[in-house]
This record gives C-alpha cells, sequence and structure tokens, in this order.
C-alpha cells in the first residue's frame, strides 16, 4: 500500500519482556517520527529521524528504549524489559519535509499491552 | 504546563447545530499550528492548518489568537460523520509538532 505501515498492529507481552515495534513509511519520506499515545493522553513525542539519523532523541522514557533506521526506509523502536507503564499505541509517521508542511502521515499505530 | 491545552469535552450536539472549541498553547514563538481528526482507534489526520487570518475549509472554520495564545475550531451544520477526536498541534520550531490530548465530538441524529 501507499501508506505508512506498522506492525505489529497488537502485542501484548509480559513484564519484563523485550519488544520490537516496526514501521514502513511512505515511499520517498526522508523524515520518520514515533509518537506514544496513551489513553486519553495527547501524543507524547519520542524520536525523529532524518534519513538514518536520528537528531533527537529526547523524548524517549528511559534506556530501555532504543530506535535504529536503515537504509532511509523502515525503523524498528525496541523496549527492553517492558514495564506496565509502557503499554500505549505506538504511532510512526513520515513526511517529506521534516515537519514544515505540518501534515504528518501516521500509521495505525501498533497498541501494546503489558501484563 | 502543557505546551497544547483542550478541553476534552465531550461535546455533544445535535445534527445541524454548530460546535465551536478552543486550544491554548504555551510557547510565544510557535509559528504553525494545525488541527487533526482522530476517530476511534485510527490515526490521526490532518484535517486543517491555521492561519493568522483565520481560514475555512468548508463547514470548517480555525482561527489563530496570538496575543491571546490560543486557537479555535468551529463545526457549522454537523454531521454524523464529524463525531471524532479534535487534536490540536502547534509547531514547536524545526521539525517537532507538539500535540494536545484532543477534543471529543460527538454528533446525534
Amino acid at each position: 500500500g501507499a501508506g505508512v505501515s506498522q506492525s505489529p498492529s497488537n502485542k501484548v507481552t509480559e513484564k519484563g519482556k523485550d519488544v520490537e515495534l516496526r514501521c514502513d513509511p511512505i515511499s520517498g519520506h526522508t523524515a520518520l517520527y514515533w509518537y506514544r499515545q496513551s489513553l486519553g493522553q495527547g501524543l507524547e513525542f519520542l524520536i525523529y529521524f532524518q534519513g538514518n539519523s536520528a537528531p533527537d532523541k529526547s523524548g524517549l522514557p528511559s534506556d530501555r528504549f532504543s530506535a535504529e533506521r536503515t537504509g532511509g526506509s523502515v525503523s524498528t523502536l525496541t523496549i527492553q524489559r517492558t514495564q506496565q507503564e509502557d503499554s500505549a499505541v505506538y504511532l510512526c509517521a513520515s513526511d517529506l519535509s521534516g515537519g514544515n508542511t505540518g501534515e504528518l502521515f501516521f500509521g495505525e499505530g501498533s497498541r501494546l499491552t503489558v501484563l | 504546563r502543557k505546551e497544547v491545552e483542550q478541553d476534552p469535552g465531550p461535546f455533544n450536539v445535535p445534527e445541524g447545530a454548530t460546535v465551536a472549541f478552543n486550544c491554548t498553547y504555551s510557547n510565544s514563538a510557535s509559528q504553525s499550528f494545525f488541527w487533526y481528526r482522530q476517530d476511534c482507534r485510527k490515526e490521526p489526520k490532518l484535517l486543517m492548518s491555521v492561519y493568522s487570518s483565520g481560514n475555512e475549509d468548508g463547514r470548517f472554520t480555525a482561527q489563530l489568537n496570538r496575543a491571546s495564545q490560543y486557537i479555535s475550531l468551529l463545526i457549522r451544520d454537523s454531521k454524523l460523520s464529524d463525531s471524532a477526536t479534535y487534536l490540536c498541534v502547534v509547531e514547536r520550531g524545526d521539525y517537532k509538532l507538539s500535540f494536545g490530548a484532543g477534543t471529543t465530538v460527538t454528533v446525534r441524529a
């Protein structure tokens, strides 16, 4: 498809396990973002990629969170030793110009539940 | 203080009614503003940009008040399909967009 693709759409895991969330942005979009949305909360910025580099990792909540992007395309968000407070919808978005237009194209998200 | 604050609602209105709501932002240096729409358990999508002079897109009107640091959205002649959560979005600078928690609108028949 032509949109941003995320997998898995749903993930249930046990506390302490590691999880990997994948994002496949729109082809040609150089900017890629990860956000987190908890129930009743606004989208929380996690990390931004321009190409393969991440000039801003300031939103990552702890060192258990990491992300990488390869080939200027697919990105993986990894959460190690998951905690219950990590439960949320993790949204990936991409755009052409690094936020200048304000239009981010979001995937449908990965809903993470940590038991 | 949150960067972007919104009344969570919900705003329950009958079809055909007008509904309006605001959001406030804390960073006076913000330059760009947007409204996104998010349907239940779906991803956010850009509804419209907000320009300094105010702008309309069909039944939707957005306004910006820089002096008071608030943005408004007005929906005229509400349709059932307008039921959604509306996210106020402010560009912090460079590439970062700050999202409000959203205002929920429910249009009833």
